[in-house]
């Protein structure tokens, strides 16, 4: 079972604020690492799945990178809105290893 | 949304009976994964089926069980329920098993055991 951190684990951001969050994992044996964004009463929605060290995705106002060397993934969002409230889980897998080990989530609220 | 649906929604089963989750995976995937998620943590992977066989499993006993059909639908059976088993059961599908592939997640089914 791989050791993922999220921090913090929960934080509250004005709306039009930025914001970012961390997602830690054993560097050894990275294959992959997902985002997944969890709106409550929906399903998890998929946001990025990244592979390479220095990797960098985007996706309207939200943007990840990546650092496979020392095991950390940022995950930014900016000029935050009330619809970004969601948990934000993260999930690395090893080579050879199919399965996702998800973090226990960051939990942003946009306050308007 | 995805196109994957679980059923039921909830459930409420009694500690030592039987239940059974579905799962219906989005058109084209192959590919079916099943997690746990217990209050204030992340989901726990149970296991994956690929093309109706068991392609790896997590760190859950053989009373959970599963089983994927022609169709690519998905079962998820825990028997002899534990108190501990309450939890959200999450089914997600993809394209395939590799891990560079998106995971299309179900609303999830909500267990109870009391």
């Amino acid at each position: 079972i791989l050791n993922v951190e999220q921090s913090p684990q929960s934080l509250h951001v004005q709306e039009g604020d930025s914001t970012n969050f961390t997602c830690s994992f054993p560097s050894s044996n990275f294959y992959a690492l997902h985002w997944y964004r969890w709106e409550t009463a929906k399903s998890p929605e998929a946001l990025f799945v990244m592979t390479l060290n220095g990797d960098e995705k985007k996706k309207g106002r939200i943007s990840a990178t990546l650092n496979t060397k020392e095991g950390y993934s940022y995950l930014y969002i900016k000029g935050s809105q009330p619809e970004d409230s969601a948990t934000y889980l993260c999930a690395p897998t090893r080579s050879n290893d199919y399965k996702l080990s998800f973090g226990a989530g960051t939990t942003v609220t946009v306050r308007a | 949304e995805t196109g994957v649906t679980q059923s039921p929604t909830h459930l409420i089963k009694t500690r030592g009976q039987q239940v059974t989750l579905r799962c219906s995976s989005q058109s084209g995937h192959n590919t079916v994964s099943w997690y746990q998620q217990a209050l204030g943590q992340g989901p726990q992977f149970i296991f994956q089926y690929y093309r109706e066989e068991e392609n790896g499993r997590g760190n859950f006993p053989p009373r959970f069980s599963g089983l994927q059909f022609p169709n690519y639908s998905s079962e998820l059976n825990v028997n002899a329920l534990e108190l501990d088993d309450s939890a959200l059961y999450l089914c997600a599908s993809s394209l395939d098993p590799g891990q560079q592939y998106e995971q299309y997640f179900g609303p999830g089914t909500r267990l109870t055991v009391t």
